[in-house]
């Protein structure tokens, strides 16, 4: 089975502060992406990257950044969390060789900014 | 740019049938997947039609017809753990989007 870890399930941060999320998956995926799910508004892209040290800007990337050291690790980095950036943050997964375009998700985090 | 239409809320009773309908708007299109999520998990993975017509996956089938840009999800036989938010997301260059989401009610 395909693990998709996020280092936390729920965080509490002041405004200004740097906040790093963390996310790892164990099946040697190539793509990995960073979304942001708010009621109503359902999943949007932040940032996605097809392979290590690349990155790609998703629909709403300002006040985000992210890194990719290494293939199974993928950071988002809140440089100076805001209160318009509480929300719940998903990572996911995929690789394209399966042909159908599955993307693997970990079980969230959800940040508060104070 | 990209954008996906799909109804907000369906109410069904268990062991009926509901579809969930999706219109998307989509540069470069590749497939349409379909995702669930309940509440406080993450979404999982239902489907993904890459070509016209049904796929069918136990008591789940999914639709695309490309030429209307339009999909759905088909749930048939409904039980109350179906209870969820259901997401379609059509896929372009490298990056999918994702529709806000159905919730669906089932009621015994």
């Amino acid at each position: 089975d395909v693990k998709v870890t996020q280092s936390s399930r729920y965080l509490v941060k002041r405004t200004g502060e740097k906040v790093f999320l963390e996310c790892v998956q164990d099946m040697d995926h190539e793509n990995m992406f960073w979304y942001r799910q708010d009621p109503g508004l359902g999943l949007r892209l932040i940032y996605f990257s097809y392979d290590v040290k690349m990155k790609e800007k998703g629909d709403i990337p300002e006040g985000y950044s992210v890194s990719r050291e290494k293939k199974e690790r993928f950071s988002l980095i809140l440089e100076s969390a805001s209160t318009n950036q509480t929300s719940m943050y998903l990572c996911a997964s995929r690789t394209l060789g399966d042909g159908k375009n599955i993307q693997y998700f970990g079980a969230g985090t959800r940040l508060s900014v104070l | 740019g990209q954008s996906l239409e799909q109804p907000s809320e369906v109410t069904a009773v268990e062991g009926a049938i509901v579809q969930i309908n999706c219109t998307y708007q989509t540069s470069g299109f590749y497939g349409l997947s379909w995702y669930q999520q309940h509440d406080g998990g993450a979404p999982t993975f239902l489907s993904y039609n890459a070509l016209d017509g049904l796929e069918e996956t136990g008591r789940f089938s999914s639709f695309l017809s490309r030429s209307d840009s339009y999909g759905y999800l088909l749930l048939q036989e409904l039980q109350m753990k179906d209870s969820a938010s259901y997401f379609c997301a059509a896929r372009g260059s490298g990056k999918s989007t994702f529709g806000d989401g159905t919730t669906l009610t089932v009621k015994p």
